[in-house]
C-alpha cells in the first residue's frame, strides 16, 4: 500500500539553528500539508501546498517557515532560527483532491512524523 | 468560534459500551468531513469518511447535519482497542482543519 514517508524520525537541534524536514508524499496526489502538535495537544494547520505553490497558511507559518518540492517527489519543510518553542511533532500529509465521482474531498494520509527537539 | 470544535473528554466506557462523539464547524463552506482515529504519539488515521446521508462501517456509524454543521461518530460494542483520540476533521476546499480530538478509553 502507499504511503508517506518522512525522515528523519527524530531529530535534535540547538536553538537558532535551521532544520529541514523531509517528505515523500504517495506518488500521484496533488495536495500536499505540513501540520504541527506539541505534545499533548491539538494537531495544527501549518500549510497546504498544490501546483508548486503555497495554496493557504496558517498564522503559525510566519518568514521563520518555508516549504519546497525541489523535485518530483520530495516535499520539505525548513524552518530557520529554530526557538524551543517549534519543538513538536511535524506530519506530512498528501490527498489526491476531490473526488471526479462525488465532487468531496479525498482523505489525506499522513506520514510518521519527525519528532523536533530543539534543546 | 474555533472551526472545528470537540468534546475533549475523557470518555471512560466499559468494553462493550456504546459510546457517540459529537463535532461542529464554523464553515458553512466547508465541503467534506472525516473522523481520524490517533493512537498515543502516532500519526493520525483515517477511520472513515462522513456522507450526508449517513454511512457506517462495522461497529461504526457516523452521521452529518450541514444546517447544524454538526458530525457524529457512534462506536458499539466497543473494544478495549477502540481505547484512541478521535479527531473529528473538516475540509473545505482541499486544505483540511482538524478538531482539538476526543479521548476515549474503553476499560475491561
Amino acid at each position: 500500500e502507499p504511503e508517506v514517508t518522512q525522515t528523519p524520525s527524530h531529530q535534535v537541534t540547538q536553538m537558532g539553528q535551521e532544520v529541514i524536514l523531509r517528505c515523500v508524499p504517495i506518488s500521484n496526489h496533488l495536495y500536499f500539508y505540513w501540520y504541527r502538535q506539541i505534545l499533548g495537544q491539538k494537531v495544527e494547520f501549518l500549510v497546504s501546498f498544490y501546483n508548486n505553490e503555497i495554496s493557504e497558511k496558517s498564522e503559525i507559518f510566519d518568514d521563520q517557515f518555508s516549504v519546497e518540492r525541489p523535485d518530483g517527489s520530495n516535499f520539505t519543510l525548513k524552518i530557520r532560527s529554530t526557538k524551543l518553542e517549534d519543538s513538536a511533532m511535524y506530519f506530512c500529509a498528501s490527498s489526491q483532491g476531490l473526488a471526479r465521482q462525488t465532487g468531496q474531498g479525498t482523505e489525506a494520509f499522513f506520514g510518521q512524523g519527525t519528532r523536533l527537539t530543539v534543546v | 468560534r474555533k472551526e472545528v470544535e470537540q468534546d475533549p473528554g475523557p470518555f471512560n466506557v466499559p468494553e462493550g459500551a456504546t459510546v457517540a462523539f459529537n463535532c461542529t464547524y464554523s464553515n458553512s463552506a466547508s465541503q467534506s468531513f472525516f473522523w481520524y482515529r490517533q493512537d498515543c504519539r502516532k500519526e493520525p488515521k483515517l477511520l472513515m469518511s462522513v456522507y450526508s446521508s449517513g454511512n457506517e462501517d462495522g461497529r461504526f456509524t457516523a452521521q452529518l447535519n450541514r444546517a447544524s454543521q454538526y458530525i457524529s461518530l457512534l462506536i458499539r460494542d466497543s473494544k478495549l482497542s477502540d481505547s484512541a483520540t478521535y479527531l473529528c476533521v473538516v475540509k473545505v476546499n482541499n486544505d483540511m482543519r482538524f478538531g482539538a480530538g476526543t479521548r476515549l478509553t474503553v476499560k475491561p
